[in-house]
């Protein structure tokens, strides 16, 4: 089953604008991560964010948890064409010991 | 360092016949995963490994899937016999702990199967 579950589940936009998306999570969690997956290929990692951690940043990246309301944000500012890509939130949750479960991601387009 | 390997990229094959997927992870991590990726159900953990020991393999679909981890550069996922809805997109992913949490999963290119 999964954890995370991402909003919206496409977003198209022009190269400059900023992409925002969403994931809600159901449980307890240690960490929450993201991922981006282009196509055809496998996952990379962009930034992991604690449980007891509220915002943190990478680059073009910002991330942003809320334990209470159990949903994550990620923005990515000034998006370009590579950035087109798919974007998946895992959780560690505090009851599933070495799961990490994913999302089932958004689709983002970047048009030039 | 090369990364996660996987091999092969791709796979064809009849209903019935076995098959096998290779995957080699990234030094010095003492875990793995397999995942499966398909459009109905998005990525699925099928079964994870520490220090080469199964730890959960809650998410092996059927008794025709079976993994192994003889030492700790080198995993396999058997699928024997292949079925059609076993078609999909196979990862593997090597981690680390550190304290109580996992950390980032490093993936492979994954294994592209398609039994007919």
């Amino acid at each position: 089953s999964q954890q995370g579950e991402e909003d919206p589940q496409a977003l198209s936009i022009q190269e400059g604008e900023n992409a925002t998306m969403n994931c809600s999570y159901k449980t307890s969690i240690n960490n929450l991560q993201w991922y981006r997956q282009n196509s055809g290929r496998g996952l990379v990692h962009l930034i992991l964010i604690r449980s007891n951690e509220r915002e943190k940043h990478s680059g073009r990246l910002r991330v942003t948890l809320d334990t209470s309301k159990k949903s994550s944000s990620l923005l990515i500012t000034a998006s370009r064409a590579a950035d087109t890509a798919s974007y998946f939130c895992a959780t560690d949750a505090s009851d599933s010991w070495g799961k990490l479960q994913f999302g089932a991601g958004t689709q983002v387009v970047v048009t030039p | 360092d090369a990364g996660v390997i996987q091999s092969p990229r791709h796979e064809v094959t009849e209903m019935g016949q076995e098959v096998t997927l290779r995957c080699k992870p990234i030094s010095g991590h003492d875990y793995l995963f397999w995942y499966r990726q398909t459009m109905m159900r998005g990525l699925e953990l099928l079964i994870y490994f520490n220090n080469n020991v199964p730890i959960d393999d809650s998410g092996m679909p059927e008794d025709r899937f079976s993994a192994k981890m003889p030492n700790a550069s080198f995993s396999t996922l058997k699928i024997q016999p292949s079925e059609p809805r076993d078609s999909a997109v196979y990862f593997c992913a090597s981690s680390s702990f550190l304290g109580q949490s996992i950390e980032k999963l490093f993936f492979g290119s994954g294994t592209q199967l398609s039994v007919l």
